[in-house]
């Protein structure tokens, strides 16, 4: 069975800082990764994906994720915090043939002016 | 088109009580889906749909909760007999071919 974790449960930094949300996969052969966000209140929004080919994958709002095959790990990054990324960000596995998503347990972003 | 839409947003039961959410989809996603997430954890998943066909269910998905999908448009989850341990964000998603899900807003159940 496929499991995701997000090592870090709470993360903050500087505005204007650079980012990097960790996230380790396992599962046996290449996974479906993506990064959701959700804002307290609201439901997940989906900030990037991959699927194959290039292993480093932009995605809205100035992130990007890199996914390492040989450390089992898809981390989210952003070179510049603005205040508005505070939220919680998480990562999520799938599977070719099977639908179901695979989340983290999160990792709560918060941003000091 | 506006998104994935659940209604209500926010439901307080008693125990013992009924509950039924529904989702609509985006318009042209024949696959829809819906999660569980409780505080501070992320989303499970309970069941998903291709069109009216309910094709997976977890072991999550008690025989207390049944979902279904008439005619492969808007689909509603129904738990019976809420429990206190129901207390939770139901999240609904759809997507098209490809495994990329889009997430309504979610409707909260606090059940007393």
């Amino acid at each position: 069975a496929q499991s995701v974790t997000q090592p870090d449960i709470h993360i903050t930094v500087s505005e204007g800082a650079s980012l990097e949300l960790r996230c380790n996969y396992s599962y046996g052969a290449t996974p479906y990764l993506f990064w959701y966000v959700q804002s307290p209140g609201q439901g997940l929004q989906l900030l990037l994906k991959y699927f194959s080919g290039d292993t480093l994958v932009q995605g809205i709002k100035g992130f990007e994720a890199e996914f390492k095959r040989s450390q089992s790990s898809f981390n989210l990054r952003k070179p510049s915090v603005h205040w508005s990324d505070a939220a919680e960000y998480f990562c999520a596995v799938g599977a070719p043939g099977r639908r179901a998503l695979t989340f983290g347990s999160g990792t709560r972003l918060q941003v000091q002016p | 088109d506006t998104g994935v839409s659940q209604n209500p947003r926010h439901k307080i039961t008693k125990r013992g009580q009924n509950v039924t959410f529904r989702c609509d989809p985006i318009s042209e996603h024949n696959r829809l889906y819906w999660y569980r997430q409780t505080l501070g954890q992320g989303p499970e998943f309970l069941t998903y749909f291709q069109n009216e066909a309910q094709l997976e269910k977890s072991r999550l998905l008690s025989d207390r909760f049944s979902a279904e999908r008439p005619k492969g448009s808007f689909s509603t989850l129904e738990i019976q007999r809420t429990e206190q341990g129901d207390s939770a964000m139901y999240l609904c998603a759809s997507s098209l071919e490809v495994d990329e899900q889009y997430f309504g807003p979610g409707t909260r159940l606090t059940v007393t």
